[in-house]
């Protein structure tokens, strides 16, 4: 069965940066788009971007643009996310999700609470 | 890019059936058949329920649908049960962006 599975929390100070795993099992990992999207404490979702296993091209959300880098390691099946800069507001839980097609995502890792607190 | 409109909380009694709506633009809802709705429970990852405006991933009950009318899409829910208790948001591909959409979100209330 799919099951996307990610690293444990973090806490970071302002200013440092953070690297999320998220290792894919139950499938081709090449064969699908891996996405990341974070959920702020008691907000709705919002996309940060994605990368493509097979090729390593990566999309990110205009406000993310050159804070956030999205990696793969395919001999493990594991895309990463790294964020720096980091500021309070960076708070949330963040979560990588496959895509099924058309930017629609079927599978969900369990989330990682990434706290940004001085 | 602004998010897709939906209403903050819906609710009914069990057994009922209640509709949420998802109201975007002819960039994104009203141009695309790529309407995707996911449920989310307090503290667990989202879950696709619908994709493709009305298709529903194996193992989803048959009593979640989805449809689109112009620029809004909506989710049916039929003989609402306590376990539909849950947040659910609404996405779409949007010509706009090289990223999805996603709605503001439901608070769906099992009275």
């Amino acid at each position: 069965q799919v099951q996307l599975v990610q690293s444990g929390a973090e806490v970071k100070k302002p200013g440092a940066s953070v690297k999320v795993s998220c290792k894919a099992s139950g499938y081709t990992f090449t064969d699908y788009y891996i996405h990341w999207v974070r959920q702020a404490p008691g907000q709705g979702l919002e996309w940060v971007g994605w990368i493509n296993p097979n090729s390593g091209k990566t999309n990110f959300a205009q406000k993310f643009q050159g804070r956030v880098t999205m990696t793969r390691d395919t001999s493990i099946s594991t895309a990463y996310m790294d964020l720096s800069r980091l500021r309070s507001d960076d708070t949330a839980v963040y979560y990588c999700a496959r895509e099924l097609r058309w930017l629609q995502l079927d599978y969900w890792g369990q989330g990682t609470l990434v706290t940004v607190s001085s | 890019q602004s998010a897709l409109t939906q209403p903050a909380s819906v609710s009914g009694s069990p057994g009922q059936s209640i509709t949420i709506s998802c109201t975007g633009t002819s960039s994104d809802i009203g141009g695309y058949n790529y309407v995707s709705w996911y449920q989310q429970h307090p503290g667990k990852a989202p879950k696709l329920m619908i994709y493709e405006v009305s298709n529903r991933p194996s193992g989803v009950p048959d009593r979640f649908s989805g449809s689109k009318s112009g620029n809004t899409a909506s989710l049916t829910i039929s003989g609402l049960q306590a376990e539909d208790e849950a947040d659910y948001y609404c996405s779409s591909y949007t010509s706009t962006s090289t990223l999805g959409v996603f709605g503001t979100g439901t608070k769906v209330t099992v009275l």
